[in-house]
């Protein structure tokens, strides 16, 4: 099974800032990443999908990236609302993993 | 698109529990569906997924062969018959609707807690 690792696991960061949060793949990842926001008491909300599209309603500031087994989640200036725990997700072989997730804070 | 979770609850090890997911919104039958689990603290485990007629049902090795997905179109409603529960299983479990290999719509979730 792919084994999906996040890192970092924490990051404080400021106001305005730009931040980036790699998700690393186990081995080639052929059917897609997404990457999802939760905020505390919420569910998950998808945020970008085939490694690099925006979903529908999601601010233009997110962004995403791959490069061969390496992801990338990049908010290109942090708002205070995007104060969440960021997973990264894919799907192989009928099963889905998630990564063990990223808490984004405000400095 | 809605998805509305419900049936959790306390529930002694061993037994039994069965969740429900009331859809609206979408046409239901067009969709994959999928249970997805979260322990206090925790981060997202993926535990099955459904086709759209129900006829094939996929399960994370840590459910398989204690828990059942099943799916009622006319109703449109999804179903997680949950037995032999352990402490490990306490968890806040949502339902999400796939698109391509993606959850792009989840409930609120439900809380099953398991102790005795």
């Amino acid at each position: 099974a792919i084994q999906l690792t996040q890192s970092p696991s924490s990051l404080s960061a400021s106001l305005g800032d730009r931040v980036t949060i790699t998700c690393r793949a186990s081995q080639g990842i052929t059917n897609g990443l997404a990457w999802y926001q939760q905020k505390p008491g919420k569910p998950p909300k998808l945020v970008i999908y085939d490694a690099s599209k925006l979903q529908n309603g999601v601010p233009s500031r997110f962004s995403g990236s791959a490069s061969g087994t390496d992801f990338t989640l990049t908010i290109s200036s942090l708002q205070p609302e995007d104060v969440a725990t960021y997973y990264c997700q894919q799907f192989n072989s009928h099963r889905f993993t998630f990564g063990p997730g990223t808490k984004v804070e405000i400095k | 698109v809605q998805l509305v979770e419900s049936g959790g609850g306390l529930v002694k090890p061993r037994r039994s529990l069965r969740l429900s997911c009331a859809a609206s919104g979408f046409t239901f039958d067009d969709y994959y569906m999928s249970w997805i689990r979260q322990a206090p603290g925790r981060g997202l485990e993926w535990i099955s997924y459904i086709s759209k007629s129900g006829d094939n049902v996929y399960y994370a090795d840590s459910v398989r062969g204690r828990f059942t997905m099943s799916r009622d179109n006319a109703k449109k409603s999804l179903f997680l018959q949950m037995e032999g529960l352990r402490a490990e299983d306490t968890a806040v479990y949502y339902c999400g609707r796939l698109v391509q290999n993606y959850f792009d719509s989840w409930g609120q979730g439900i809380l099953v807690t398991v102790s005795s």
